[in-house]
């Protein structure tokens, strides 16, 4: 069974303060990470891409990656209140055309 | 980018009826879409893989019966959920690869079914 994991919260940070998501994966072959933010009742939205081990930074958000740990994590800095939602971590498992096994989200809350 | 456009945006209907969803690609051809379903504070399963002339490839557990999947051209795929029950009520979504072929997918906005 092909999983990704993640703890479901919520997780609550103060505005301004460093949010850290975390999430890891089954599948040791794994080559695409992804981190999409969910609004309730919004479909999925990407925020982050990530391919190769290490840091990769994007404004306010930094994904890193662990593979050999099989460990991706979303690093949000200078959190705002907007950015409360839940974050899908998101993992392709196989080649070709298969589509993306997701996480069960980490729901963020951000405290003004 | 690549956008994704879904219709309808929510849909209520009786139990027993069938209700379609479209899901289109708008700036771009995709041979592949996706469908998922997401129940309340649950995560996105995939239901099938929507092959543009071909047919679908459901998941496990999935009835391909129950859920028609038809891919008819590179930007248009749609979902019938047919003799429609009250646990199939749901926020389904649609998502295809971009052309770029990096494996991140785009979505559509969602439909969500209330079935009665």
């Amino acid at each position: 069974q092909k999983e990704v994991e993640q703890n479901s919260g919520p997780l609550s940070v103060p505005e301004g303060a460093i949010a850290s998501l975390n999430c890891t994966y089954s599948d040791r072959g794994s080559q695409s990470f992804f981190w999409y933010r969910q609004y309730s009742g919004k479909s999925p939205e990407l925020i982050m891409s990530i391919y190769s081990n290490g840091d990769k930074e994007d404004g306010r958000f930094t994904a890193q990656l662990n593979k050999a740990s099989q460990y991706v994590s979303l690093l949000i800095r200078d959190s705002q209140p907007s950015d409360s939602a839940t974050y899908l971590c998101a993992v392709n498992m196989g080649g070709g055309a298969d589509g993306l096994t997701f996480g069960k989200g980490t729901h963020l809350i951000i405290q003004p | 980018g690549a956008v994704v456009s879904q219709h309808p945006s929510w849909v209520i209907c009786k139990s027993g009826t069938s209700v379609k969803i479209e899901c289109r690609s708008l700036d771009f051809q995709a041979t592949t879409m996706f469908w998922y379903r997401q129940f309340p504070k649950q995560s996105l399963m995939l239901m099938a893989t929507s092959n543009e002339g071909s047919k679908a490839t459901y998941e496990q557990g999935v009835e391909k019966d129950k859920f028609l999947i038809n891919h008819a051209s590179l930007t248009l795929s749609t979902l019938t959920v047919t003799s429609a029950h009250p646990e199939d009520s749901s926020f389904y979504i649609c998502s295809a690869k971009g052309q770029l072929n990096t494996g991140e997918l785009f979505f559509g906005e969602g439909s969500r079914l209330t079935v009665l």
